[in-house]
């Protein structure tokens, strides 16, 4: 059973360009959370979706960010012309269940490089 | 400070040694759970402790959670150069599992 797969590993955008970052959740998981890890830094919660809906956003900046997990395919983090300040590692993790019980599973992190 | 904020930052023991880690919470929480991430990698979960209980062990790893202090300890035993990462504890308020605090993480160094 794959885990949580997240590509590209290292992904190195110019400021200004746009930066598409991928996530397949573990199979039978339909529940899909995406962290931002800035250097030296914990976790930060961006956003919370389900399949083709977006539940909670609190963690989302306003402007730039937007995320989607449509029926099929991947859930997608798709950030709009990148700056400096993007440079990070973008976690996605999934989980079986809402229920705060489960432990939630972590793919390997996406490592953008704004330059 | 922050929710889910370790304590020590930085902690480097010779290998046998035992490694205690502080993680404090403002909130209260659901659970509370552990986390490893060697660098340059993902997040390997450790353990997972519930707000109505007190200490968990898995293998050489002891978690304790004081809620009246809205504190946690994870206490490695035996420590090898292997157990080198970074450790992080997180908090989840609600039902919602995947809606976690992080802190900002121990960084443990073991010395062989």
């Amino acid at each position: 059973n794959a885990g949580v797969m997240q590509n590209p590993r290292h992904l190195v955008r110019r400021r200004g360009q746009e930066a598409r970052l991928r996530c397949s959740p573990m199979k039978g998981h339909s529940h899909v959370y995406w962290y931002r890890q800035l250097p030296e830094e914990g976790l930060k919660f961006m956003v919370y979706l389900q399949k083709e809906n977006i539940i909670d956003e609190s963690g989302m900046p306003k402007e730039r960010f937007s995320a989607e997990f449509p029926k099929e395919g991947p859930s997608i983090l798709r950030i709009q012309q990148v700056v400096r300040g993007d440079s990070a590692a973008y976690f996605c993790a999934s989980s079986p269940t809402v229920y705060s019980g489960n432990t939630i599973y972590f793919g390997e992190g996406s490592w953008l490089t704004v330059v | 400070s922050q929710q889910g904020e370790e304590d020590p930052q930085a902690l480097s023991i010779q290998e046998g040694e035992n490694a205690t880690m502080n993680c404090s919470y403002k909130t209260s929480i659901n659970n509370l759970q552990w986390y490893r991430q060697n660098s340059g990698r993902g997040l390997v979960h450790l353990i997972l402790i519930r707000s109505n209980e007190r200490e968990k062990h898995s293998g050489r790893l002891r978690v304790t959670l004081d809620t009246s202090k809205k504190s946690s300890s994870l206490l490695i035993t035996a420590s090898r150069a292997a157990d080198t990462a970074s450790y992080f504890c997180a908090t989840v308020r609600n039902t919602n599992a995947g809606k976690s605090t992080f802190g900002d993480g121990t960084t443990l160094t073991v010395k062989p």
